[in-house]
């Protein structure tokens, strides 16, 4: 069974702060996705992140896949009221090269920030 | 054009009972999965179908089954209800079987008493 564990599973800060989020596995994930979840809706992609070492930007977030692709961290700079949301990571794996659409999740980490 | 829409959002169903849910995947997208997110904690993979043959399945009970249609949509059936069946049922269309991009609708909210 493969998992994914997250941490911290609370993070309550002040706008302007800086946060990071780890997501991390004893498994080898072929490729791993980072999703934001508000209340009363379906997680929704942030990013995709596949290769070794792999660090990718959105705005003020950054994704970076760890060198053995077992963990992951997304680190926000500067957060601001409208990140507040349950951030999910969640890894897949390759089936004898087909994966079949099952992801693995984290159990989130939920993120609040104060104005 | 329209997301991935489930129904019911939400519902309340007593122990023993079963229940039926419902998926439409965004148009052109032929893979369907099925996720149990519990209150608190992340989605759990439950089935995945693709051109209307089972894919994948996560571990749950028999309890739990799932076909898509000619259309692409989808059913999620869950026999005899358990307390413990309580849970955001998310489901999730992608163009292929892989576990590339996934579109999630917003859930079925069940609620079993």
């Amino acid at each position: 069974t493969q998992l994914l564990e997250q941490s911290p599973q609370f993070l309550s800060i002040q706008e302007g702060e800086n946060l990071t989020v780890y997501c991390n596995s004893s498994s080898v994930f072929s490729s791993l996705q980072w999703y934001r979840q508000e209340p009363g809706e379906g997680p929704v992609l942030l990013v995709t992140v596949v290769t070794g070492g792999e660090v990718k930007k959105l705005k003020r977030l950054t994704f970076q896949f760890g060198d053995a692709r077992k963990d992951s961290s997304l680190h926000i700079t500067a957060a601001q009221p409208g990140d507040t949301g349950l951030y999910l990571c969640a890894g897949a794996i390759n089936a004898g090269g087909t994966s079949y659409g099952k992801l693995t999740f984290g159990q989130g980490t939920i993120l609040t920030v104060h104005p | 054009d329209a997301g991935v829409t489930q129904s019911p959002t939400h519902l309340i169903k007593t122990r023993g009972q079963h229940v039926t849910l419902r998926c439409s995947p965004i148009s052109g997208h032929k893979s369907v999965s099925w996720y149990q997110q519990v209150l608190g904690q992340g989605p759990q993979f439950i089935f995945q179908y693709y051109e209307k043959e089972e894919r994948g399945r996560g571990n749950f009970p028999d309890r739990f089954s799932a076909r898509q249609f000619p259309n692409y949509s989808s059913e999620l059936n869950v026999n005899a209800l358990l307390l413990g069946d309580s849970a955001l049922y998310l489901c999730a269309s992608s163009l292929g079987p892989g576990a590339g991009e996934l579109f999630f609708g917003e859930g079925s909210r069940l609620t079993v008493l």
